[in-house]
């Protein structure tokens, strides 16, 4: 199974500051097509994980613009350019490259 | 409109065999690039990929649950069904069914999640 590794597994952020998430893989997530195939999802508390970005840094629908992913290959950053009270949850990595699909421990967001 | 929506016990005791089904809309299990998976998540805890079915039949298992675990499709009715034999208290947690675009992106588009308590 590919494994991902997140860290922080806490992040305490004041409103209005920017925020960072690191996720990476123990295989490269990188197609020969030239997609990343690595999803960040934000599970708000009591609800399902909803998809934040694909492809490693193509937002979802709807997604606002002060959430944006990088990275390619193992190394994968999910950023909060201003940390809003709505954004806390936990955020995880997954990879739907190889099955299993593998997802990150998560990290817990949460307004200080 | 993709909606998932899993239904099935919420009690069940140890040893017992778990069958959850998976009925959804919005897409058909017989269009070219779809599948419908199973994933589990403990309490506290991160999600964990159980079973996968795409479009042509194809199953996908994890290989630590792969001898407990089946996973079936009925596309007139549009439901995915998975069933789990000798149930432990460990496998407490909540189930959710998920959409995958197995030709775009690979993302997941998630049910709500039916919480499965194991005890006795």
């Amino acid at each position: 199974d590919i494994v991902m590794t997140q860290s922080p597994l806490s992040l305490p952020v004041t409103p209005g500051e920017p925020a960072s998430i690191s996720c990476r893989s123990s295989q490269s997530l990188l197609h020969s097509n030239g997609f990343n195939y690595l999803h960040w999802y934000l599970q708000k508390p009591g609800q399902s994980p909803q998809l934040l970005i694909h492809w490693g840094s193509t937002r979802a629908s709807g997604v606002p613009d002060r959430f944006s992913g990088s990275g390619s290959g193992t190394d994968f950053t999910l950023k909060i350019s201003r940390v809003e009270a709505e954004d806390v949850g936990v955020y995880y990595c997954m990879q739907p490259l190889e099955t299993p699909h593998t997802f990150g421990q998560g990290t817990k967001l949460e307004i200080k | 409109q993709i909606t998932l929506k899993e239904s099935g016990p919420t009690l069940v005791k140890p040893t017992q065999t778990l069958t959850l089904t998976c009925t959804f809309s919005g897409f058909s299990l017989t269009t070219s690039g779809v599948g419908v998976g199973w994933i589990r998540q403990p309490p506290g805890k991160a999600p964990e990929s159980l079973a996968l079915i795409y479009w042509n039949d194809d199953k996908r298992y994890s290989p630590s649950l792969k001898s407990r675990l089946t996973i079936t499709k009925d596309t007139s009715r549009n439901q995915v069904v998975l069933t789990m034999t000798n149930m432990d208290p460990v496998d407490t947690a909540t189930y959710y069914c998920a959409h995958q675009d197995y030709y775009g992106s690979g993302s997941l588009t998630w049910g709500q999640g039916t919480l499965v308590t194991v005890s006795s």
